[in-house]
Order: structure tokens, then sequence, then C-alpha cells
């Protein structure tokens, strides 16, 4: 049973470019969560989805960043006009039912934008 | 329980201690709680969680305990060993998704 599957582990992108990062939930799980890590920092909430719906995004920078999980496929969580303080870790975490129950983490994406 | 962009507390013990790693937070209608361990260059990992009509739980070498009067949450590892040595994290439930604290760095020096 594969766990959260987070691509690519790294990514390198240039200013003003897109970085699209994927997050395959586990199998079974319908809850998508996308957190942001900075170096020596805690995990800041960006947004949490269902299948086709954004049920907050309270976390999520208003430009230039998006999300989506589709009823196929994979969460994307979308980056648009890429800037150097987007450098960061992205992690996925998804979950059978709301409220956190049965979370799990990928091992992240490590976007740095040169 | 929002991490606030500080450096991370560090904790330092020496090998085969006990080790304790606390956690405030903020939201007193949290009623689900977890501690998280970060190694280096890794994705959290679970290692014990807590609903609040409980004030202990206990897993293998780790306790978690929780006092909901003064919203604060404690970790326990015992006989600490080189391969706790991580980053700490506690999250509590809010609304629908978990909210992280800043975490704590764990050195076990041998």
């Amino acid at each position: 049973n594969a766990g959260v599957m987070q691509n690519p582990r790294h990514l390198v992108r240039r200013r003003g470019q897109e970085a699209r990062l994927r997050c395959s939930p586990m199998k079974g799980h319908s809850h998508v969560y996308w957190y942001r890590q900075l170096p020596e920092e805690g995990l800041k909430f960006m947004v949490y989805l269902q299948k086709e719906n954004i049920i907050d995004e309270s976390g999520m920078p208003k430009e230039r960043f998006s999300a989506e999980f589709p009823k196929e496929g994979p969460s994307i969580l979308r980056i648009q006009q890429v800037v150097r303080g987007d450098s960061a870790a992205y992690f996925c975490a998804s979950s059978l039912g709301a409220s956190g129950y049965g979370y799990t983490f990928g091992s992240g994406t490590r976007l740095t934008v040169v | 329980g929002e991490s606030v962009g500080l450096h991370l507390p560090t904790l330092s013990v020496q090998e085969g201690d006990n080790s304790i790693i606390n956690c405030a937070y903020s939201n007193s209608a949290s009623d689900y709680f977890i501690w998280y361990k970060q190694e280096s260059g890794k994705g959290p990992q679970f290692i014990i969680d807590i609903r609040s009509n409980m004030d202990k739980r206990q897993g293998q070498r780790v306790t978690v305990l929780l006092n909901k009067t003064v919203k604060h949450l404690s970790l326990q590892i015992a006989a600490t060993q080189p391969g706790d040595s991580a980053v700490y994290f506690c999250a509590e439930n809010s609304g629908n998704d978990m909210r992280f604290g800043a975490g704590t760095r764990l050195t076990v020096k041998p």
C-alpha cells in the first residue's frame, strides 16, 4: 500500500517560470492538504481539497498560486511566474476524512528558484 | 500552534536519557492532536496521536500528555537513541485541517 506520493522530489525553476507539484494521496484517501516549509521553520497550511473541490484555501497566496484535485489523477499545486521567495519544501498530506484523522505526509517537493 | 518563523528551539540530551518536548497549542476547541517527527530532507512522520477526551497516551517508548486547562501538549521519549535526532512538531486539528507548531530540534549526544 503506497503512501502519499509526491513528485518531483526536487524541482529547479528560473524566475518567471511555472512550477507544477503533484501529489497522489494514499489509496482510499479523498482529502488532500498542501503545506509549505521554509528551512528551520514549521509547516504552514496552504490549502485543503477534496475531489474536485477546494474546501479551504485560506493559507494560499492570492496571486500566482492555485491548486486542484481532479476527479481522476493527482492533486496539483501550481505556482506561476515563480520568484526566489517561492523556494521552499512543499508537502502534501492526505486523510480518510476531515479533521486530521489518519493524516499522512508525502516526502515533499523541494522547489528552488534560481 | 502556528509557526511564527523563528529559529527552532533545540533540546540536547544524552543517549539513554529521557526527552521531554513541549508544545503550546492555540485553539481551545481542538479535539485531536498529533506529534510528528521530521528528519532532514524527509516529510513529517506520524509518531503518536491523542484525542481531547484523554490526557495521556502511550506508544512504544513514547508518551503524549495533554493538559487542556493550559493548552499544553508534551511528548516524552524514553531511553533516547541517536536515531531519535530530528525535528519534532505538534499539530492540532483546526477546523478541517491540522495546524503545526514551530517545532523543536532534538539532538542526541552519544
